[in-house]
Parts: structure tokens; sequence; C-alpha cells
């Protein structure tokens, strides 16, 4: 079955360590986002891909990494410089670029981070 | 100031009561999304509307681009219709997402 997994569903990490979060997707879509969700918020977006070896900045890029080695992968490095990384994230990816008013995202089940 | 205001913020209504949630947004748009988020944190899409009406089961979704707002409307609801909606639209000038807060629909048995 086609879809987009996320691992793991809660990670716990100490604060001032790094940590990857991975997201899949077996979908054959070219854009991939990751987003942020905080209690009583809207997503934010932080990295969104269009295609395979290049990324940009969401909105709220500071304290985070991505790469895009692969279409199917796009793995989000929280960074010990993200100053609040207690959240939950959101991976999703879409047919179409970023730039189409047509594509719809599929989203990941999420990842809840808890920085201790 | 929100680009995208969704209301209520929270609703809590008896199994098969008529559900409507609203979304009114300031920004010209060239889509508009419906997304159901469930307790585990999954999202699922459920419409993307450019304009008029859509169904899908009990589900019905209206957007008025005249008026900037779209609605979300359940009929005769279920408790496993609780979850928080979304409402999150395609901004016109870059194609950026906007979402809103969502609305947290408790739906009694």
């Amino acid at each position: 079955d086609g879809g987009i997994t996320q691992s793991p569903k809660y990670l716990f990490r100490k604060e001032g360590q790094n940590v990857t979060l991975s997201c899949e997707q077996n979908l054959n879509h070219d854009a991939m986002y990751w987003y942020r969700q905080d209690p009583g918020q809207g997503l934010r977006l932080i990295y969104y891909s269009q295609i395979v070896n290049d990324f940009q900045k969401g909105d709220i890029a500071e304290g985070y990494s991505v790469s895009r080695e692969k279409k199917e992968s796009f793995p989000l490095t929280v960074t010990s410089a993200q100053k609040n990384p207690t959240a939950f994230y959101l991976c999703a990816s879409s047919t179409l670029p970023t730039g189409s008013s047509t594509d719809t995202q599929y989203f990941g089940p999420g990842t809840r981070l808890t920085v201790l | 100031k929100n680009e995208v205001e969704q209301s209520p913020q929270n609703l809590t209504a008896q199994e098969g009561e008529f559900i409507t949630i609203n979304c009114s947004y300031s920004v010209g748009i060239s889509a508009l999304h419906w997304l159901q988020q469930h307790p585990g944190g999954g999202i699922v899409s459920l419409f993307m509307l450019s304009s008029g009406k859509k169904k899908h089961g009990r589900l019905i979704a209206t957007i008025n681009i005249q008026e900037k707002h779209s609605s979300l409307h359940i009929t005769a609801s279920h408790p496993r219709d609780s979850a928080v909606y979304i409402c999150a639209v395609n901004w016109d000038r870059d194609d950026k997402i906007i979402f809103g807060k969502g609305t947290r629909l408790h739906i009694l048995p």
C-alpha cells in the first residue's frame, strides 16, 4: 500500500542533543514538506523540497536542517540550536511541486518529540 | 492577525446532530483545503475546493470566493467524527499554504 511513514511515533531526547526524524514515502511524489504543530496553533512550515537534492526554508527553519538525497526520503534534524523543540512534527508529500494550486498534500502519522 | 480564522474553536454535540464548522480567510487564494486530524495525530485531507460545493458521504464542503468564506458540514454526526478539523488555503501570491488553528469537534454518543 502506498503512503507516508514517519518514525518513531514518540521520541524523547535530552536537551542539547541533535535528533533526526524519519519520513519516507512510496507515492512517487516529487514534493515533500515538514511541519511543526504546537497546541492551539496552526501547522507551520519548517522546510520543503520540490526535487531531489534541493530544499527550501519555510517559515520557521531556524534550528532545523534537512536533506533530500532520495526522492522517497526527507529526514529532518532538530538541532540543539532549536529553542523550543518539543512539538508534534508532521511530514507531507504531494504529486506536484509547490507552485501548483491543484496538488493535495498527503500527511504522515507524525512524530511527537519531547525534549527533557 | 491570522489570515485564516476558524469558528468555533471547540464544538461538542450529540450524535445525529448536523454540524457546521466555518472558515474565513483574508487573502486571495487559489484553493482551500479541509483536513481532519484524529486524536493520534495523523492528518487526512478531506476536500480541496476552489469554487462551489463538494460532497463525500456525510461530509459537505462549500466555498464562497466573494465572501472569502468556507463551511464544512457533517450530517448525521457520529462519535467517530470526533477530531480536529483544519482549514488551510493556498495563498495565490506564492501558493504558500496557510493553516487555521483547527476546530476541535466532540460528538457524544
